[in-house]
């Protein structure tokens, strides 16, 4: 099993472009979540998914949109890149709410 | 709004010694408790966590105890060890929104 995989690893946008982060779990999670983290602070979370077709915004939604079509993936859309959009991003899935989640490896996002 | 907190940006201790890690929290909907640990270029991975139901949950040298009423809960390391050096973050969760503490830095010196 590969887990939570997230990609790419790093990505420089230029201010105004878009991106999309995407993740995949393998092991039939149904929750699935974005945090970001930046430097010398905790994660923030963007968005979570209870299950396939459902998503709700977290602490710092705006700026960001998210899906959810199928249980495995749930790629992170950045929709007109800001440099406080530079951040780490990490994707996340657990087996239901409360349960140990899984991290991806994270996505370093730098606009410029 | 910061519904978790940890108040201690760094902890150190004696190898041997215990590490008591602190967390707070606002919102008292959330049921579950937990606690993640992070190395650098890492994410987080799953410690110990805790049900709103119980007071204390253990596992090997890691205890985790919560305290309803002052919406408190501590991760106490026993005996700490140069390996256990890393951030620890908690985190609290309700219907799938699971918020995180901004962390502590907890360094074990031999």
């Amino acid at each position: 099993n590969a887990g939570v995989t997230q990609t790419p690893k790093f990505r420089i946008l230029k201010i105004g472009q878009s991106m999309t982060l995407q993740c995949a779990q393998d092991m039939n999670h149904n929750y699935m979540y974005w945090y970001r983290q930046d430097p010398g602070m905790g994660l923030k979370l963007i968005y979570y998914s209870v299950g396939a077709g459902i998503t709700d915004k977290g602490e710092v939604p705006n700026g960001y949109n998210v899906s959810r079509s199928t249980t495995e993936d749930f790629p992170l859309r950045l929709e007109l890149a800001a440099p406080s959009q530079t951040s780490v991003y990490f994707c996340a899935s657990s087996l239901v709410g409360g349960a140990e989640a899984f991290f991806g490896q994270g996505t370093r996002l730098t606009v410029v | 709004d910061q519904q978790v907190k940890q108040n201690s940006p760094s902890l150190s201790v004696q190898e041997g010694r215990i590490s008591i890690l602190n967390c707070d929290y606002t919102n008292s909907m959330f049921d579950y408790f937990l606690w993640y640990k992070k190395y650098p270029a890492e994410g987080p991975t799953f410690l110990i966590s805790i049900s709103s139901i119980k007071d204390k949950n253990e596992d090997g040298r890691f205890t985790v105890f919560l305290n309803k009423s002052a919406k408190h809960l501590s991760l106490h390391i026993v005996p700490s060890q140069p390996g256990d050096s890393a951030v620890y973050f908690c985190a609290a969760s309700v219907d799938g929104d699971m918020r995180f503490g901004a962390g502590t830095r907890l360094t074990v010196k031999p």
